[in-house]
């Protein structure tokens, strides 16, 4: 089982709104990350957790939070969002201890903020 | 600061040409990954190249690494409009780290 998947695909949301994105992946890899990309752009890393640890934080603003309850999951909990965060959100997981390693990406999240 | 460099970042091709796209890379690495992304999809792995002088090739794709020159390619051979798409090269700078190039928005036309 090569999959990540990530649920809801697409989310519209209000800025007073709390929503959640949900990630899961059964290919015993230890790393887990969130990224975010706009239109046209490339994928800009937010988040990773390593052995269900949070070891990077891109400076993101705390109305993105994320959580890893276990090696298989991983959510990113939506607060009062801005407008300018509506994007695709993707999450991928990697195997490698030593180095990052080839990413394995979900289908993403479309998120729209109203 | 880490810089990945693709060009072109645009790139219209004929049906059955041949073409390079070049990613350039300004830290040390020796890992570095080609994905694939279509309109309003996610990322798919194309090749992942873990040494210098690595080259792996896949239907009319094949991928290069150079790590003293810090460069890989994608070549493109005999084009064809299913290759119509976003290529993105990334580098693999160390834990838990992997840096995008901005993308190369490939359309090949009949």
């Amino acid at each position: 089982d090569t999959e990540v998947t990530q649920t809801p695909k697409h989310l519209v949301m209000g800025m007073t709104n709390k929503k959640s994105l949900k990630c899961e992946q059964h290919m015993g890899h230890r790393a887990m990350y969130w990224y975010k990309q706009k239109a046209k752009k490339p994928p800009e890393l937010m988040f990773v957790y390593s052995y269900e640890k949070l070891s990077i934080n891109e400076s993101v603003p705390s109305r993105f939070s994320p959580e890893c309850p276990n090696s298989s999951l991983l959510n990113l909990h939506l607060h009062a969002l801005q407008p300018e965060d509506s994007a695709l959100y993707l999450c991928a997981s990697s195997q490698r201890r030593e180095y990052t390693g080839e990413l394995f990406f979900g289908e993403g999240s479309r998120l729209t903020v109203l | 600061e880490l810089k990945v460099e693709q060009n072109p970042l645009f790139l219209s091709m004929q049906e059955g040409k041949n073409y390079t796209i070049y990613c350039n890379y300004s830290t040390t690495s020796d890992r570095l990954y080609w994905y694939r992304q279509d309109p309003g999809k996610s990322l798919e792995s194309l090749f992942v190249l873990l040494s210098n002088g690595a080259v792996k090739q896949e239907g009319r794709l094949m991928a290069s690494l150079d790590t003293k020159a810090r460069l890989s390619t994608l070549h493109i051979t005999a084009a064809v409009h299913d290759l119509s798409a976003t290529y993105f090269c990334a580098v693999d700078v160390g834990i838990n780290d992997m840096r995008f190039g901005a993308g190369t928005r490939l359309t090949v036309k009949p």
